[in-house]
C-alpha cells in the first residue's frame, strides 16, 4: 500500500472522445508524474509536476495535458482519443527533486483506458 | 540507441539461485536510479534506489551502480518463486527538464 490512489479503475471510451483520469498522492509529496504503459511495455514518461507547474515532459502530444492541485491531488487530461491511447495509466508521487533520496516515486494502482 | 536498455528475457533461474538483472542508460546527467518489480496487472512496486557509485544491499537484493560505464544491475539472492515478475529499471534526470525513463522490463521466472 503506497497510499497512492487513482480513479476510475477502468474506463471505456471511443475514439475522439476527452478524459480525465485522478489521482492522489500520498500526503506531502509535491511531485507527481504520469506515465502510460502498453501491454508488454515499461512504463513512458508523459510528464512531472512540482508544485502545481509541469516541469518535466516525455514524448507526447500537446492533447495529453495535466493539472496538480495544493490538496495533493492531480489530473492527466487526454483529449481527441485514439485507439492507440488504449493502456494502463499510472501516477507516481515523490516527496522531493530528482537526485535526492527523497525523490523515490511511489505508484498507485493504475486506470486502464481502453479506446473503441 | 534505447535511452534505458535492459534484456527482455525471460530470465529463468532455480529456487534457491541468484538472479542478475542489468541495465545500461544514456543519459549521462542521470542521478537517481531504481529497481521496480512488477506482478501481471499490478503497478510498479519499487525494490531499490541507489544514487552513488558502488553496491546498496537491502535484504535478499542487491543493486549495483557504475555511472562510468552507465550501468546498473539488480542481484537477488536466494532467488524465490515469488521473485517472479518483471523488473523495472528506471532512471531519473533532470537533463532538459526534470523526467523518468524506464527499460522495458526483464521478465523474471524463477522454478521451484
Amino acid at each position: 500500500e503506497t497510499g497512492v490512489t487513482q480513479s476510475p479503475t477502468h474506463l471505456i471510451k471511443t475514439r475522439g472522445q476527452q478524459v480525465t483520469l485522478r489521482c492522489s498522492s500520498q500526503s506531502g509529496h509535491n511531485t507527481v508524474s504520469w506515465y502510460q504503459q502498453a501491454l508488454g511495455q515499461g512504463p513512458q514518461f508523459i510528464f512531472q509536476y512540482y508544485r502545481e507547474e509541469e516541469n518535466g515532459r516525455g514524448n507526447f502530444p500537446p492533447r495529453f495535458s495535466g493539472l496538480q492541485f495544493p490538496n495533493y491531488s492531480s489530473e492527466l487530461n487526454v483529449n481527441a482519443l485514439e485507439l492507440d491511447d488504449s493502456a494502463l495509466y499510472l501516477c507516481a508521487s515523490s516527496l522531493g527533486p530528482a537526485g535526492t533520496s527523497t525523490d523515490t516515486q511511489y505508484f498507485g494502482p493504475g486506470t486502464r483506458l481502453t479506446v473503441l | 540507441q534505447k535511452e534505458v536498455e535492459q534484456n527482455s528475457g525471460p530470465l529463468s533461474v532455480p529456487e534457491g539461485a541468484i538472479a542478475s538483472l542489468n541495465c545500461t542508460y544514456s543519459d549521462r546527467g542521470s542521478q537517481s536510479f531504481f529497481w521496480y518489480r512488477q506482478y501481471s496487472g499490478k503497478s510498479p512496486e519499487l525494490i531499490m534506489s541507489i544514487y552513488s557509485n558502488g553496491d546498496k544491499e537491502d535484504g535478499r537484493f542487491t543493486a549495483q551502480l557504475n555511472k562510468a560505464s552507465q550501468y546498473v544491475s539488480l542481484l537477488i539472492r536466494d532467488s524465490q518463486p515469488s521473485d517472479s515478475a518483471t523488473y523495472l529499471c528506471a532512471v531519473r534526470s533532470n537533463t532538459g527538464g526534470f523526467k523518468t525513463i524506464f527499460g522495458a522490463g526483464t521478465r523474471l521466472f524463477v522454478k521451484a
